[in-house]
């Protein structure tokens, strides 16, 4: 088992480009979110899916899209990158005994 | 809505020696999940213990355990035998139980744990 993947694991952006973060996870699990991670912040939550085709907002959403069209997958799109969004970003997966398993981390910088 | 709060930045322990970790946290529901987690500096987030709000005891992961007082609101993180590995940050989780926050993780700001030796 993979666990959870997370491409890419650096990105540089210029304010106003898009972008997809991509994720992985390989253990069958309906639940998935992303988490945004800043200084001082802890994680907060973006956006997560409890199954394929159902999707919700979490506490900061705004600037942010997710779809989940598979099991597997649940990418995160940045529509315009705006410096604000400077994070480091998280997927995470739910496993049976209600623990997370998180992917490795996007370290996201936009000028 | 829960709020998890975290009130020492920084921390540090002697190698060998014993350590706790503190952490509160406000919510008006009766069954939770709380969670610790270690992120090392390769950013990876690693579960440490978990603790179920409807179970007296408190949980135990060898050298990791925890105090739970839920009348209180406390969830503290003791570790035992310290370890330079044990070196990271630690963060404080709360998950609720009622059906629909599935996902939902509301973290902590985070404890910075030094090991000297």
């Amino acid at each position: 088992n993979a666990g959870v993947t997370q491409t890419p694991k650096f990105q540089v952006l210029k304010t106003g480009q898009s972008m997809t973060l991509q994720c992985a996870q390989d253990m069958n699990h309906e639940y998935m979110s992303w988490y945004r991670q800043d200084p001082g912040m802890g994680l907060r939550l973006i956006h997560y899916s409890v199954g394929a085709g159902i999707t919700d907002q979490g506490e900061v959403p705004n600037g942010y899209n997710v779809s989940r069209s598979t099991t597997e997958d649940f990418p995160l799109r940045l529509l315009s990158a705006a410096p604000s969004q400077t994070s480091v970003y998280f997927c995470a997966s739910r496993g049976a005994y209600n623990e997370q398993f998180f992917g490795p981390g996007t370290r996201l910088t936009v000028l | 809505a829960q709020t998890v709060t975290q009130s020492q930045p920084e921390m540090s322990v002697q190698e060998a020696e014993t350590v706790t970790l503190s952490c509160t946290y406000d919510t008006s529901e009766s069954d939770y999940y709380l969670f610790w987690y270690k992120q090392p500096p390769s950013r990876q987030m690693i579960l440490v213990i978990r603790q179920e709000a409807y179970k007296q005891q408190n949980a135990t992961e060898n050298r990791f355990s925890v105090n739970f007082q839920k009348a209180a609101k406390s969830f503290s993180l003791k570790i035992s035998d310290s370890q330079l590995g044990d070196a990271a940050m630690y963060f404080c989780a709360y998950r609720s139980a009622i059906a629909g926050t599935a996902s939902k993780l509301t973290f902590g700001t985070g404890t910075r744990l030094q090991v000297t030796l």
